[in-house]
């Protein structure tokens, strides 16, 4: 079983439209949470990082449901620019504590 | 500012050859990773160093070597290259442990034929 699960996706949606991910992890003591996103053929590069109180950086929103061990993001009025793949991270405390990252979601926004 | 940078950027090998890929980071960070990435699979972690002179294995680090001899330097050797190792490959940097954020150099293109 993969520690940290997403839906590959496509997600297609229209500018404008609020799109939400989901990512849930599988060990319990896991404590850093991150999404990163990745454009195409590039490096990930760090989004937002995750607290348990959820948090928001302008048009991202990023929740934590330990109980239920899951991560969302949720974009708003999306962008053409907002097309890249989403990779939810989380801390792997069997393995170093070392990050594992998850396969991605892919995003495309359409004009 | 450069932030990690790594070299080569594309390579080809026929199997059985070596190769060393460099991963230098100008943020004078302590930590330093080695990553592949294969479609459907995500990023997994092959190496990583929590400082110079110290390396520990990540999840797949079968066939691959790694020395981090200098604080600012992270190299990776494949001794034998096989076709399961055509891959890209990312270096990443961090100040410290899983609660800071890795900063990724543009990665490697490696195909093994």
């Amino acid at each position: 079983r993969k520690e940290v699960e997403q839906d590959p996706g496509p997600f297609n949606v229209p500018e404008g439209a609020t799109v939400a991910f989901n990512c849930t992890y599988s060990n319990s003591a896991s404590q850093s949470f991150f999404w990163y996103r990745q454009d195409c053929r590039k490096e990930p590069k760090l989004l937002m990082s995750v607290y348990s109180s959820g948090n928001e950086d302008g048009r991202f929103t990023a929740q934590l449901n330990r109980a239920s061990q899951y991560i969302s993001l949720l974009i708003r009025d999306s962008k053409l620019s907002d097309s890249a793949t989403y990779l939810c991270v989380v801390n792997d405390v069997d393995a170093g504590n070392m990050l594992t990252f998850g396969g991605g979601t892919r995003l495309m926004v359409k004009p | 500012n450069a932030g990690v940078t790594q070299t080569p950027k594309f390579r080809v090998l026929k199997t059985g050859q070596s190769m060393t890929l460099l991963c230098a980071q100008d943020m004078n960070h302590e930590y330093m990773y080695w990553y592949r990435q294969d479609p459907g699979m995500g990023l997994r972690l092959i190496h990583y160093s929590v400082g110079e002179g110290t390396t520990a294995k990540g999840e797949v680090p079968d066939g691959y070597n790694v020395s981090r001899l200098k604080k600012q330097n992270f190299l990776l050797g494949l001794e034998s290259a096989a076709p399961s190792q055509t891959s890209v490959y990312f270096c990443a940097s961090s100040l410290a442990g899983s609660g800071y954020e890795q900063y990724f150099g543009p990665g490697t293109r490696l195909t093994v034929t």
